[in-house]
Protein backbone atom coordinates (compact mmCIF):
# COMPACT_ATOMS: atom_id res chain seq x y z
CA UNK A 1 0.00 0.00 0.00
CA UNK A 2 0.98 3.56 -0.11
CA UNK A 3 2.74 4.75 2.86
CA UNK A 4 5.12 7.62 3.81
CA UNK A 5 5.07 8.65 7.00
CA UNK A 6 7.43 10.53 9.94
CA UNK A 7 8.34 9.64 12.73
CA UNK A 8 7.44 12.81 14.81
CA UNK A 9 4.86 15.21 14.43
CA UNK A 10 6.58 18.01 15.90
CA UNK A 11 9.84 19.51 16.35
CA UNK A 12 10.78 22.44 18.20
CA UNK A 13 14.55 23.52 18.64
CA UNK A 14 16.48 27.01 19.66
CA UNK A 15 18.27 28.68 17.17
CA UNK A 16 21.43 28.25 16.19
CA UNK A 17 20.81 24.21 16.67
CA UNK A 18 20.65 21.71 14.31
CA UNK A 19 17.40 19.85 13.03
CA UNK A 20 16.56 16.38 11.95
CA UNK A 21 13.62 15.35 10.50
CA UNK A 22 12.81 11.68 9.61
CA UNK A 23 10.76 9.80 7.35
CA UNK A 24 10.11 6.43 6.76
CA UNK A 25 9.12 4.96 3.64
CA UNK A 26 7.71 1.68 2.39
CA UNK A 27 8.13 0.81 -1.31
CA UNK A 28 11.82 -0.40 -1.78
CA UNK A 29 10.64 0.15 -5.28
CA UNK A 30 10.57 4.19 -5.06
CA UNK A 31 13.86 5.82 -6.65
CA UNK A 32 12.79 9.52 -6.19
CA UNK A 33 12.20 11.63 -2.92
CA UNK A 34 12.06 15.01 -2.42
CA UNK A 35 11.86 17.01 0.88
CA UNK A 36 9.96 20.29 0.31
CA UNK A 37 8.64 23.05 3.32
CA UNK A 38 5.13 24.41 3.36
CA UNK A 39 4.51 27.57 5.23
CA UNK A 40 1.37 28.46 6.33
CA UNK A 41 -1.24 29.25 3.69
CA UNK A 42 1.27 28.58 1.06
CA UNK A 43 1.80 25.78 -1.40
CA UNK A 44 4.80 23.26 -1.10
CA UNK A 45 8.21 24.56 -1.43
CA UNK A 46 11.02 22.23 -3.00
CA UNK A 47 14.07 21.90 -0.34
CA UNK A 48 16.22 19.11 -1.51
CA UNK A 49 15.89 15.62 -3.41
CA UNK A 50 17.88 12.55 -3.73
CA UNK A 51 17.66 9.55 -6.05
CA UNK A 52 18.04 6.19 -5.00
CA UNK A 53 21.43 5.48 -6.12
CA UNK A 54 22.93 8.03 -3.38
CA UNK A 55 23.00 7.72 0.09
CA UNK A 56 23.87 11.68 0.96
CA UNK A 57 23.28 15.08 -0.61
CA UNK A 58 24.09 18.36 0.23
CA UNK A 59 22.59 21.44 -0.40
CA UNK A 60 22.76 25.00 1.49
CA UNK A 61 22.64 24.42 4.98
CA UNK A 62 20.21 21.19 4.30
CA UNK A 63 21.41 17.84 3.90
CA UNK A 64 19.07 14.51 2.69
CA UNK A 65 20.37 11.12 3.20
CA UNK A 66 18.77 7.93 2.24
CA UNK A 67 19.07 4.89 3.94
CA UNK A 68 17.89 1.86 1.54
CA UNK A 69 18.60 -0.88 4.02
CA UNK A 70 15.85 0.12 6.36
CA UNK A 71 13.72 2.06 4.05
CA UNK A 72 14.59 5.80 6.48
CA UNK A 73 14.71 9.26 4.66
CA UNK A 74 16.35 12.27 7.19
CA UNK A 75 16.49 16.15 6.37
CA UNK A 76 19.17 17.50 8.28
CA UNK A 77 18.78 22.06 8.76
CA UNK A 78 21.93 23.21 9.87
CA UNK A 79 22.20 25.99 12.35
CA UNK A 80 18.30 26.30 11.87
CA UNK A 81 16.59 29.68 12.04
CA UNK A 82 13.26 31.47 12.80
CA UNK A 83 12.49 31.78 9.28
CA UNK A 84 12.32 28.02 8.88
CA UNK A 85 9.98 26.74 11.14
CA UNK A 86 7.48 25.27 8.88
CA UNK A 87 6.07 22.18 8.22
CA UNK A 88 8.07 19.62 6.59
CA UNK A 89 6.92 16.61 3.92
CA UNK A 90 9.05 14.23 2.55
CA UNK A 91 7.68 12.56 -0.60
CA UNK A 92 8.28 9.80 -2.77
CA UNK A 93 7.91 8.70 -6.33
CA UNK A 94 7.83 5.28 -7.24
CA UNK A 95 8.81 5.53 -10.72
CA UNK A 96 7.73 2.80 -13.37
CA UNK A 97 6.09 5.59 -15.40
CA UNK A 98 3.82 6.84 -12.14
CA UNK A 99 4.31 9.95 -11.84
CA UNK A 100 2.70 11.24 -8.76
CA UNK A 101 4.02 12.05 -5.62
CA UNK A 102 3.31 10.02 -2.09
CA UNK A 103 3.57 12.44 0.40
CA UNK A 104 4.00 11.99 4.26
CA UNK A 105 2.01 13.74 7.12
CA UNK A 106 4.79 16.13 7.48
CA UNK A 107 6.34 17.17 10.49
CA UNK A 108 6.18 21.16 12.07
CA UNK A 109 9.28 22.60 12.83
CA UNK A 110 9.63 25.13 15.05
CA UNK A 111 12.55 27.40 15.88
CA UNK A 112 13.14 29.23 19.58
CA UNK A 113 14.55 32.36 19.46
CA UNK B 1 10.11 34.37 -14.14
CA UNK B 2 6.68 33.54 -12.57
CA UNK B 3 6.27 30.51 -10.81
CA UNK B 4 3.36 28.22 -11.06
CA UNK B 5 -0.10 30.38 -11.04
CA UNK B 6 -3.79 29.14 -9.35
CA UNK B 7 -6.88 31.20 -8.88
CA UNK B 8 -9.12 31.48 -7.10
CA UNK B 9 -6.93 31.63 -4.17
CA UNK B 10 -10.19 31.28 -2.46
CA UNK B 11 -13.35 29.69 -3.27
CA UNK B 12 -16.42 29.76 -0.94
CA UNK B 13 -19.17 27.58 -2.46
CA UNK B 14 -22.61 26.39 -1.23
CA UNK B 15 -23.47 22.72 -1.15
CA UNK B 16 -24.58 21.87 -4.81
CA UNK B 17 -22.63 24.16 -6.65
CA UNK B 18 -19.91 23.78 -9.00
CA UNK B 19 -16.06 24.72 -7.66
CA UNK B 20 -14.12 25.81 -10.81
CA UNK B 21 -9.72 25.89 -9.60
CA UNK B 22 -7.14 27.17 -12.65
CA UNK B 23 -3.86 26.52 -12.68
CA UNK B 24 -1.34 28.25 -15.02
CA UNK B 25 1.92 25.46 -15.28
CA UNK B 26 5.47 27.87 -15.04
CA UNK B 27 6.47 28.88 -18.81
CA UNK B 28 7.82 25.58 -20.49
CA UNK B 29 6.11 23.10 -18.23
CA UNK B 30 3.51 20.80 -20.19
CA UNK B 31 2.80 18.32 -17.14
CA UNK B 32 0.28 19.19 -14.52
CA UNK B 33 -0.11 17.54 -11.67
CA UNK B 34 -3.43 18.15 -8.57
CA UNK B 35 -3.27 17.41 -5.30
CA UNK B 36 -5.79 17.98 -2.52
CA UNK B 37 -4.73 18.61 1.41
CA UNK B 38 -7.28 18.03 4.07
CA UNK B 39 -6.38 20.25 7.53
CA UNK B 40 -2.81 18.59 8.97
CA UNK B 41 -2.34 16.02 6.70
CA UNK B 42 -0.10 15.99 3.63
CA UNK B 43 -0.65 16.09 -0.37
CA UNK B 44 -2.85 13.38 -1.71
CA UNK B 45 -2.42 12.86 -5.47
CA UNK B 46 -5.10 13.56 -7.66
CA UNK B 47 -4.33 13.49 -10.78
CA UNK B 48 -1.53 14.36 -13.46
CA UNK B 49 -2.27 15.46 -17.15
CA UNK B 50 -0.49 16.78 -19.81
CA UNK B 51 -1.47 19.01 -23.14
CA UNK B 52 -4.77 17.50 -24.15
CA UNK B 53 -4.16 14.01 -22.42
CA UNK B 54 -5.15 12.83 -18.80
CA UNK B 55 -2.36 10.37 -17.85
CA UNK B 56 -3.17 9.36 -14.69
CA UNK B 57 -6.47 9.79 -12.60
CA UNK B 58 -6.27 7.14 -10.02
CA UNK B 59 -6.42 9.38 -7.48
CA UNK B 60 -9.70 10.82 -8.20
CA UNK B 61 -12.88 10.50 -7.11
CA UNK B 62 -15.25 8.52 -9.35
CA UNK B 63 -18.25 11.02 -9.62
CA UNK B 64 -18.35 14.99 -9.14
CA UNK B 65 -14.28 15.59 -10.27
CA UNK B 66 -13.06 16.03 -13.49
CA UNK B 67 -9.43 17.52 -14.95
CA UNK B 68 -8.66 19.26 -18.12
CA UNK B 69 -5.49 20.48 -19.70
CA UNK B 70 -6.58 22.22 -22.91
CA UNK B 71 -4.23 23.05 -25.65
CA UNK B 72 -4.45 26.71 -25.03
CA UNK B 73 -4.91 27.86 -21.57
CA UNK B 74 -4.71 26.91 -17.66
CA UNK B 75 -5.56 23.43 -16.50
CA UNK B 76 -9.17 23.18 -14.84
CA UNK B 77 -10.31 21.00 -11.99
CA UNK B 78 -14.10 20.65 -11.46
CA UNK B 79 -16.04 20.11 -8.75
CA UNK B 80 -19.44 19.62 -9.43
CA UNK B 81 -22.24 20.08 -6.84
CA UNK B 82 -20.36 20.23 -4.02
CA UNK B 83 -20.06 18.58 -0.45
CA UNK B 84 -18.77 19.72 2.55
CA UNK B 85 -16.32 17.27 2.88
CA UNK B 86 -14.53 18.84 -0.68
CA UNK B 87 -13.24 21.19 1.38
CA UNK B 88 -9.53 21.55 1.49
CA UNK B 89 -6.78 23.19 -0.29
CA UNK B 90 -5.96 22.01 -3.91
CA UNK B 91 -2.55 22.36 -5.16
CA UNK B 92 -1.37 22.65 -8.58
CA UNK B 93 2.38 21.69 -9.54
CA UNK B 94 4.10 21.76 -12.81
CA UNK B 95 7.09 19.84 -14.31
CA UNK B 96 8.64 20.35 -17.74
CA UNK B 97 8.74 17.21 -19.05
CA UNK B 98 8.57 13.24 -18.36
CA UNK B 99 11.49 11.49 -16.83
CA UNK B 100 12.06 15.20 -14.70
CA UNK B 101 10.71 14.25 -11.42
CA UNK B 102 10.86 17.30 -9.52
CA UNK B 103 7.23 19.12 -9.47
CA UNK B 104 6.76 23.02 -8.71
CA UNK B 105 3.75 23.97 -6.84
CA UNK B 106 1.35 27.06 -7.10
CA UNK B 107 0.07 28.60 -4.05
CA UNK B 108 -3.18 26.80 -3.73
CA UNK B 109 -7.22 27.17 -3.87
CA UNK B 110 -8.77 26.51 -0.66
CA UNK B 111 -12.08 25.57 -1.28
CA UNK B 112 -14.58 26.19 1.50
CA UNK B 113 -18.37 24.55 1.12
CA UNK B 114 -20.81 25.84 3.12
Amino acid sequence: GESVGLHLPTLSVQEGDNSIINCAYSNSASDYFIWYKQESGKGPQFIIDIRSNMDKRQGQRVTVLLNKTVKHLSLQIAATQPGDSAVYFCAENRGGGSEKLVFGKGTKLTVNP
Amino acid sequence: NAGVMQNPRHLVRRRGQEARLRCSPMKGHSHVYWYRQLPEEGLKFMVYLQKENIIDESGMPKERFSAEFPKEGPSILRIQQVVRGDSAAYFCASSPMTGVDEQYFGPGTRLTVT
